[in-house]
């Protein structure tokens, strides 16, 4: 199957480093993608890494992958109490090009000041 | 900056009547899907389309959803009859080669 699971719940002081875990099944995803959804709006990609990767940064955001224990985690450097929000995780279809999503049920961040 | 769009964003109605929702895509994007997020659930795929042909509505309750893709720049979801348990937030998404960009979302609450 392709189930993704994350944790539900994150809390973290402004200004610390904050790191959501997500982990999935499938060894064959092509990509996996971080989310993030504000109170009453959709989901924005906020990045995303290709399976042969093992790590990427773009500004505050670093993700790691470890494809042997198909592990991916999100860190968020200097967090931000507008960083609070919903975080999902999600893999991409086994290597075809039909653009399904598998999705995690998402991490809540609260960031307190 | 190009977005998906959605209508309406809220739709309160009764039990029974037919609800339609609409979604534009972004331009050029040639996969369009549809989900359903609840609490208790979460995100749940309920159908998507490539190039405007239905892949798999296997997540949609066949007896009172339908999806369709009238034309590239406009996907429905209808819901007839609606029941108090598809009150949700339904959002469309688009994409191309695999990432997909969500719309707004439509809060529908049945009574």
């Amino acid at each position: 199957g392709e189930d993704v699971e994350q944790s539900l719940f994150l809390s973290v002081r402004e200004g610390d480093s904050s790191v959501i875990n997500c982990t999935y099944t499938d060894s064959s995803s092509t990509y996996l993608y971080w989310y993030k959804q504000e109170p009453g709006a959709g989901l924005q990609l906020l990045t995303y890494i290709f399976s042969n990767m093992d790590m990427k940064q773009d500004q505050r955001l670093t993700v790691l992958l470890n494809k042997k224990d198909k592990h991916l985690s999100l860190r968020i450097a200097d967090t931000q109490t507008g960083d609070s929000a919903i975080y999902f995780c999600a893999e991409g279809d086994r290597g075809s090009t039909l653009g399904r999503l598998y999705f995690g049920r998402g991490t809540q961040l609260t960031v307190w000041p | 900056d190009a977005r998906v769009t959605q209508t309406p964003r809220d739709k309160v109605t009764e039990m029974g009547q037919e609800v339609t929702m609409r979604c534009q895509p972004i331009l050029g994007h040639n996969t369009v899907f549809w989900y359903r997020q609840t609490m208790m659930q979460g995100l749940e795929l309920l159908a998507y389309f490539r190039n405007r042909a239905p892949l798999d509505d296997s997540g949609m309750p066949k007896d009172r959803f339908s999806a369709e893709m009238p034309d590239a720049t406009l996907a429905t979801l209808k819901i007839q009859p609606s029941e108090p348990r598809d009150s949700a937030v339904y959002f469309c998404a688009s994409g191309t080669g695999g990432t997909q960009y969500f719309g707004p979302g439509t809060r529908l609450l049945v009574l």
